[in-house]
Formats: C-alpha cells, structure tokens, sequence
C-alpha cells in the first residue's frame, strides 16, 4: 500500500459527459502528479501541483483541469469526454516539489470508460 | 524536452533465466534513471533507482548499469520467478527544480513457471 488513495476505483460514463477524479497523497507530501495511462502510450505526465500551486504541466488537454485542496487532496476534471479519453488516470505523491529528485508513491489508479 | 525510449515491450522468459530492460534518453543533463514495477491492477512502484554519479547498482536479484557516454540504461533480473511478471518502466529526469520524470512506454514482463 503506497499510502495514495483514488476514487473512484472505476467510472464508466458516456461521450460528452464529466467527471471527477479524487486523490489523497501520502499523509506528509505536498506534492501531487496525474498521469495518464493509455495501452499503448505508457505514463503521460498531465499536470503537477505543490503545495496547493500548479508547478509542472504536460500534456493536459484544455478540456481537463485540476486543483490541489488546503487539506493537500487533489482532483481531476475531465469534461465534454470523448471515447479517446478511456484510460487509467493515475495520481502520484511526494515529499518534495521536485519529482526529478526521487520517489513517486503512486495510487492505484482511476480506469476510466467513456462510451 | 526528453524523451525516453524502452525496449522490449514484451519479454517472455523461463523461471530462472535473466531478464534485460533496455532504455535510451535523449536530454544530456538528465541524471536520475528510476525503475518502477506496475503489477497488475497496482499502481507502479518503485524498485531501484541510479544517479548519474554511478555506473552500476544491484539489490539482491536486480541491478541497474548506466551508460552516461552513450545515454543508455538497463535493468537486469536474475533468477527470475513468476513473482517477477509485471510491466516495467523505466524514466529519466534531473534533479532539482521542476523537473518531472519522463517514463518509457513499459515493457511487459513475463515469466513462465
């Protein structure tokens, strides 16, 4: 158990809705990463936040967002879904702010299923 | 940006044999090469790490080398068990700063009993 909590475990909904992923990082990281994971794609970095402040984006499509709550929990929001949007979103933690200095905790993961 | 390719993404191997997971990066500055383990229905975890200051490091049945001349590393297992079926991934980054780990695509790893 890494310590990273995500809910929902999965989500299936159709084309156009939105959703919203939750993350709970290990209790002492102020740091949260999304990743998205694809079959054939591997883990695409989407976006960071540290300390409640966007510090790193990736690839993130402008029909997805996120935030970092005081309380440090973190959420997705994928809106106007599209059927390329089915993937396994994970969320990550760590101490630090720089996730190039050392270990990612990551969740179990999201699978999301857009129909 | 860098970018970080993983080969094989599939390996099938016997009990006992040894596995080897090849990466190569692009970015020069990039100096910090984990490896992580995704078991099925798990989030990746992390298993061994190196630093460009170190050519080669093992842990028990695992060991990662590191070519910095040729930005290139490899995981190697040995003896490995069923246990040992997984995706692996490979990433690369730099530290300090606002640098985000740039993983491989994965390379599914399986071992037959």
């Amino acid at each position: 158990d890494s310590g990273v909590t995500q809910t929902p475990k999965h989500l299936i909904t159709a084309t156009g809705q939105r959703v919203t992923l939750r993350c709970s990082p290990r209790s002492g990281d102020l740091s949260v990463y999304w990743y998205q994971q694809s079959l054939d794609q591997g883990l695409q970095f989407l976006i960071q936040y540290y300390n409640g402040e966007e510090r790193a984006k990736g690839n993130i499509l402008e029909r997805f967002s996120a935030q970092q709550f005081p309380d440090l929990h973190s959420e997705l929001n994928l809106s106007s879904l599209e059927l390329g949007d089915s993937a396994l979103y994970f969320c990550a933690s760590s101490v630090e702010w720089t996730g190039g200095a050392g270990e990612l905790f990551f969740g179990e993961g999201s699978r999301l299923t857009v129909l | 940006g860098e970018n970080v390719e993983q080969h094989p993404s599939t390996l099938s191997v016997q009990e006992g044999d040894s596995a080897v997971i090849k990466c190569t990066y692009s970015d020069s500055a990039s100096n910090y090469f984990p490896w992580y383990k995704q078991e099925l229905g798990k989030g990746p975890q992390l298993i061994i790490d190196i630093r460009s200051n170190v050519g080669e490091k093992k842990d028990q049945r695992i060991a990662v080398t590191l070519n910095k001349t040729a930005k290139h590393f490899s995981l190697h297992i040995t003896e490995t068990q069923p246990e040992d079926s997984a995706v692996y991934f490979c990433a690369a980054s730099i530290t300090g700063g606002s640098y985000i780990p740039t993983f491989g695509r994965g390379t599914s790893l399986i071992v037959h009993p």
